[in-house]
């Protein structure tokens, strides 16, 4: 089975700094997603990586994709307090890949 | 453009009785998926589904869980004889063909006392 693991599993970072989640998958794949999700909420898409190299950005939230080293990286610029939230990774695997593999997720804490 | 639907959002019930949990889908998406998720962990994939057919049933327990998408109405997943271990948070997603992003409902949060 497809094991996803993301670290670090809490982030505690001040406004106004920079960081990176890492999310590391077992076995080949050829989409990878990133979901945040608040508190009692559902899951709310943010990125789909589909290729190696693969970089997309919206605000502050910068995600990579490197197939070869089956990682992913979710980059923070510049914290604000309504980042808060925790992040998961989910990469498509099981039968024809349509199911998605979730890491364990990123709880994330801006701190004014 | 109405998204995933999902009811009801609590449930609660008694060891022993039987949950139905509903997921209507996004217009025009006819893939539907559901995951549990328990407490401070990730999503665990259930099982995947086309209208009238079950297409991947591999994270589904063997036992007392069934889910189906009839043609007509919204998708079911099936508890029955609840217990505590069950109590968890249900998503449904859907998505327009099986290789499309997924977008999730609110989800039912189960509880069984």
């Amino acid at each position: 089975e497809l094991k996803v693991e993301q670290n670090p599993l809490f982030l505690s970072m001040q406004e106004g700094k920079n960081y990176t989640i890492y999310c590391n998958y077992s076995t080949t794949s050829d989409r990878l997603y990133w979901y945040r999700q608040d508190p009692g909420k559902s899951l709310e898409s943010l990125f789909v990586l589909l290729s190696n190299g693969a970089v997309k950005q919206e605000g502050r939230l910068m995600a990579s994709l490197d197939t070869k080293a089956r990682l992913s990286t979710l980059h923070i610029t510049a914290a604000v307090h309504d980042l808060s939230a925790t992040y998961f990774c989910a990469v498509a695997g099981g039968a024809g890949a349509n199911n998605l593999f979730f890491g364990t997720g990123t709880r994330l804490t801006v701190i004014p | 453009n109405a998204g995933v639907m999902q009811n009801p959002r609590h449930l609660v019930r008694r060891r022993g009785q039987e949950a139905r949990l509903r997921c209507s889908p996004m217009k025009g998406h006819s893939h539907v998926y559901w995951y549990r998720q328990l407490p401070e962990e990730g999503l665990k994939f259930m099982v995947y589904l086309q209208k009238e057919n079950i297409i991947d049933e591999s994270g589904m327990p063997k036992e007392r869980f069934s889910a189906e998408f009839p043609k007509e109405g919204p998708s079911i997943l099936r508890i029955q004889q609840v217990v505590r271990g069950d109590s968890a948070a249900y998503f449904c997603a859907s998505s327009p063909g099986g290789r499309e992003t997924q977008y999730f409902g609110p989800g039912t949060r189960l509880l069984v006392l």
